[in-house]
């Protein structure tokens, strides 16, 4: 089984509607992050979050928000999409200490549409 | 955020030869962490190499090695012996102590039978 899943796989949404994406983790760890990819810019930093009580803005946070349920928990929201979200987004984890602290694990993605 | 530039969009490379795909970055800190990541057709994120930045040693991992110039900030990435499985964006990242990954925009390489 995979250590870090991601619900739903693909998702076609409708602009104004509100979507949530969620991410799980068996890994143990501490820390999670939200990131989205777009052809041409890599992938950028949504949000993340250190341990349940601590939550992030990253370098774009504008129209998303996140949830941390449990420690293996971290969902991603866009309260009211709209079609410049239409990306493919990523969940990952890394350990608190260490030298996992260092290495992210990621999820296999998300592909949502915005149409 | 800081900037970490890839400046080769896309290479292509004959099955068994070898290809290097080029990475620079800018930051002012003197403790990092660099990173090449591999991401297939399947579009899961594959860590392939890191290296910490105070260490001197070039790091490897089989077929994959890395030149880190700190000085010129550069970290470039060579694969030998290509094979078909290495078809891949790659992506290069750098990570200052705050644990948060920066990413260039990707190579796309595509290894030829």
């Amino acid at each position: 089984d995979a250590d870090v899943t991601q619900t739903p796989r693909n998702r076609i949404t409708k602009t104004g509607k509100r979507i949530m994406l969620e991410c799980s983790q068996t890994k143990g760890h501490d820390r999670m992050y939200w990131y989205r990819q777009d052809p041409g810019l890599g992938l950028r930093l949504i949000y993340y979050s250190f341990d349940v009580k601590d939550i992030n803005k990253g370098e774009i946070s504008d129209g998303y928000s996140v949830s941390r349920q449990a420690q293996a928990k971290f969902s991603l929201s866009l309260e009211s999409a709209i079609p410049n979200q239409t990306a493919l987004y990523f969940c990952a984890t890394s350990d608190l200490t260490g030298t996992g602290a260092y290495e992210q694990y990621f999820g296999p993605g998300t592909r949502l549409t915005v149409t | 955020a800081q900037t970490v530039t890839q400046s080769q969009p896309e290479m292509s490379v004959q099955e068994a030869e070898t290809v290097t795909l080029s990475c620079t970055y800018d930051t002012s800190e003197n403790n990092y962490y660099l990173f090449w990541y591999k991401q297939p057709p399947s579009r899961q994120m594959i860590l392939v190499i890191r290296q910490e930045a105070y260490k001197q040693q070039n790091a490897t991992e089989n077929r994959f090695s890395v030149n880190f110039q700190k000085a010129a900030k550069s970290f470039s990435l060579k694969i030998s012996d290509s094979q078909l499985g290495d078809t891949a964006m790659y992506f290069c990242a750098f990570m200052k102590e705050d644990y948060k990954l920066s990413f260039g925009a990707g190579t796309t390489v595509t290894v030829r039978a």
